[in-house]
């Protein structure tokens, strides 16, 4: 059973252009959380996404970022118009609708904006 | 809501040291505590877990008790090596309605020969 898988592992990208992640979560696992970790900084909760819903979005910022989690294929963090300041490491996990079981994590992305 | 709670770091020991991190939470319902663990350039792993009072969680030496009258879940070790160097996050998710893994600030642990 392959773990949760993160792609690309690195990406680098101008101000302006948009950036796109992927994470395809465990088999099995249809709850999916997105995290943000600057340097030095903890982990920043993003967004929680079962399939085809958004459940909650509480710490996205308002503008530019969005993300979603088809019926097929992976779920895809959006950051349009990136800027400097989106330069972290981007973090997906996931787990079963099972309270309890701990949530298991990618290995991440780490965008670069230059 | 839920939060957690770690001491700041980073924490130096040095080779065969006794380690201690501590983590409190505030919770709604009945949490579920864990313990994760960071090396540098990777993902979260988990390093143990426990899902009730009184429950000690273990691995690789490391022991952690869930202690629901102190709202504790402190991580030990008593003898720490330079491959355990790394960032610990304590975490916890709640029976309470959500399911979304509530995690502290992390503790960077580093240890010396």
């Amino acid at each position: 059973n392959a773990g949760v898988m993160q792609n690309p592992r690195h990406l680098v990208r101008r101000r302006g252009q948009e950036a796109r992640l992927r994470c395809s979560p465990m088999k099995g696992h249809s709850h999916v959380y997105w995290y943000r970790q600057l340097p030095e900084e903890g982990l920043k909760f993003m967004v929680y996404l079962q399939k085809e819903n958004i459940i909650d979005e509480s710490g996205m910022p308002k503008e530019r970022f969005s993300a979603e989690f088809p019926k097929e294929g992976p779920s895809i963090l959006r950051i349009q118009q990136v800027v400097r300041g989106d330069s972290a490491a981007y973090f997906c996990a996931s787990s079963p609708p099972t309270s309890g079981i701990e949530a298991f994590f990618g290995q991440g992305t780490r965008l670069t904006v230059v | 809501g839920n939060s957690v709670t770690q001491m700041e770091g980073p924490v130096t020991l040095s080779e065969e040291a006794f380690l201690t991190i501590n983590c409190t939470y505030t919770a709604t319902g009945y949490p579920s505590l864990f313990w994760y663990v960071q090396y540098p350039g990777e993902g979260l792993q988990l390093l143990l877990k426990a899902t009730k009072a009184d429950d000690k969680g273990s691995n690789k030496g490391f022991e952690a008790t869930y202690r629901k009258e102190t709202t504790s879940f402190h991580l030990e070790k008593g003898s720490v090596q330079v491959s355990d160097s790394a960032v610990y996050f304590c975490a916890l998710t709640s029976s309470g309605g959500s399911y979304i893994p509530t995690f502290g600030r992390g503790t960077s642990l580093i240890v010396h020969p």
